[in-house]
């Protein structure tokens, strides 16, 4: 099983630009979640979804998008990047029969 | 809302040393479950052990045990026998029941290991 995969590992975008960070996962978990990690702020919550067609917003969301077309996809779309989405970024997908979420290996994207 | 405090930033220990790293918590849930995660410089999230808040009993893996104080809303992680794959950033973490992947982190402690 290749658990929860992300793509692309680096990515360097201008100020204005928009793109989409992919993540998937072949472990048929209904949870899935985007989280941001900035240095000293340990890992927030952007957005999360509980099953196909269903989101919801986390702590940090704005200027994030997000949908679940399907179990094993959920893409975070950046409309119009900012220096602020500096950051490295972790998908992370769970399952009501496990206790502990599994993560992707991240993305770092640097807004220029 | 929940939060996570980890309130050392940085700690270091010797080889074969113990060291224990503070988490504490704030919640209104009675169920719950509390994480160690560790991440080295590969950027990978590794789970180091867990904690279901309805066990009394303090979790243990191998070298890595719990300090679980419901009651204090405390979750501290020791690690006995250190060894240099040990260093790391280490995150505590907080999830509600019925939430799978939605966690609440701590800030992070970095470990360092020295010979």
């Amino acid at each position: 099983n290749a658990g929860v995969t992300q793509t692309p590992k680096f990515q360097v975008l201008k100020t204005g630009q928009s793109m989409t960070l992919q993540c998937a996962q072949d472990m048929n978990h209904e949870y899935m979640s985007w989280y941001r990690q900035d240095p000293g702020m340990g890992l927030r919550l952007i957005h999360y979804s509980v099953g196909a067609g269903i989101t919801d917003q986390g702590e940090v969301p704005n200027g994030y998008n997000v949908s679940r077309s399907t179990t094993e996809d959920f893409p975070l779309r950046l409309l119009s990047a900012a220096p602020s989405q500096t950051s490295v970024y972790f998908c992370a997908s769970g399952t009501g029969g496990r206790t502990e979420a599994f993560f992707g290996q991240g993305t770092r994207l640097t807004v220029v | 809302a929940q939060t996570v405090t980890q309130s050392q930033p940085e700690m270091s220990v010797q080889e074969a040393e113990t060291v224990t790293l503070s988490c504490t918590y704030d919640t209104s849930e009675s169920d719950y479950y509390l994480f160690w995660y560790k991440q080295p410089p590969s950027r990978q999230m590794i789970l180091v052990i867990r904690q279901e808040a309805y066990k009394q009993q303090n979790a243990t893996e191998n070298r890595f045990s719990v300090n679980f104080q419901k009651a204090a809303k405390s979750f501290s992680l020791k690690i006995s026998d250190s060894q240099l794959g040990d260093a790391a950033m280490y995150f505590c973490a907080y999830r509600a029941t019925g939430t799978a992947s939605k966690l609440t982190f701590g800030t992070g402690t970095r470990l360092q290991v020295t010979l």
